[in-house]
């Protein structure tokens, strides 16, 4: 079975544009979660979507947003790029409602790079 | 969310040694899990721990969680080269709560 996966792998943007990152979770899982991590640092929670629904948001600015699909998958929007939003941009899926005592399992993130 | 630290931040170690890395919280841990990242990599889910004094084994990896549910430290015996990485202790209340890891070097 496939596991998460994230595209683009690598992106290269300017300060000021917009990104948008995108993911697939592994099959049958229905929550999605958006990690930020800046090199030599542990990734930072951002969003977790279950359901297609919004149920929890780390301390990032309006900047980001995310959304998740009717088939689970969901997109991460950076919006007016700075250059400390480089970073590898980590999705991960879980299975039930992503509560609680539930295993993430990550993708392979989208690194971006902010110049 | 639960806050954690991990310590050492690094540990650089001679092949076939053993070492400790430790997790701390001010608070008490409804859960710890426990994820791996090679150097490039994504982090990779090792072990959760859930109980009270909970001690967990994956080959020559040790994991347990204090009887207080503020603590959890990774044993691993005879490392090996495939040890290399960084090695992160979260809570996870529906987010996971990062440390900063543990990075680990090893040395032939």
């Amino acid at each position: 079975d496939a596991g998460v996966t994230q595209s683009p792998t690598h992106l290269i943007k300017t300060r000021g544009q917009q990104v948008t990152l995108r993911c697939s979770p592994i099959s049958g899982h229905k929550s999605v979660s958006w990690y930020q991590q800046v090199l030599g640092q542990g990734p930072q929670f951002i969003f977790q979507y279950y359901e297609k629904e919004e149920r929890g948001r780390g301390n990032f600015p309006d900047r980001f947003s995310a959304r998740q699909f009717p088939n689970y998958s969901s997109e991460l929007n950076v919006n007016a790029l700075l250059l400390g939003d480089s970073a590898l941009y980590l999705c991960a899926s879980s299975s039930g409602q992503g509560g609680r005592n539930q295993p993430q399992h990550f993708g392979d993130g989208t690194r971006l790079s902010i110049l | 969310g639960q806050q954690v630290m991990q310590i050492p931040q690094y540990q650089h170690v001679q092949e076939g040694e053993d070492f400790t890395t430790y997790c701390n919280s001010s608070t008490t841990l409804s859960n710890i899990q426990w994820y791996k990242q090679r150097p490039g990599g994504h982090p990779v889910f090792l072990i959760q721990l859930v109980k009270s004094g909970e001690v967990k084994k994956q080959k020559r990896l040790t994991f347990q969680f204090g009887e207080a549910k503020k603590n959890s430290s990774l044993h691993i015996t005879a490392t090996q080269t495939t040890d290399v990485g960084t090695y992160f202790c979260c809570s996870n209340d529906y987010k996971l709560s990062f440390g900063a890891g543990t990075t680990v070097t090893v040395r032939a």
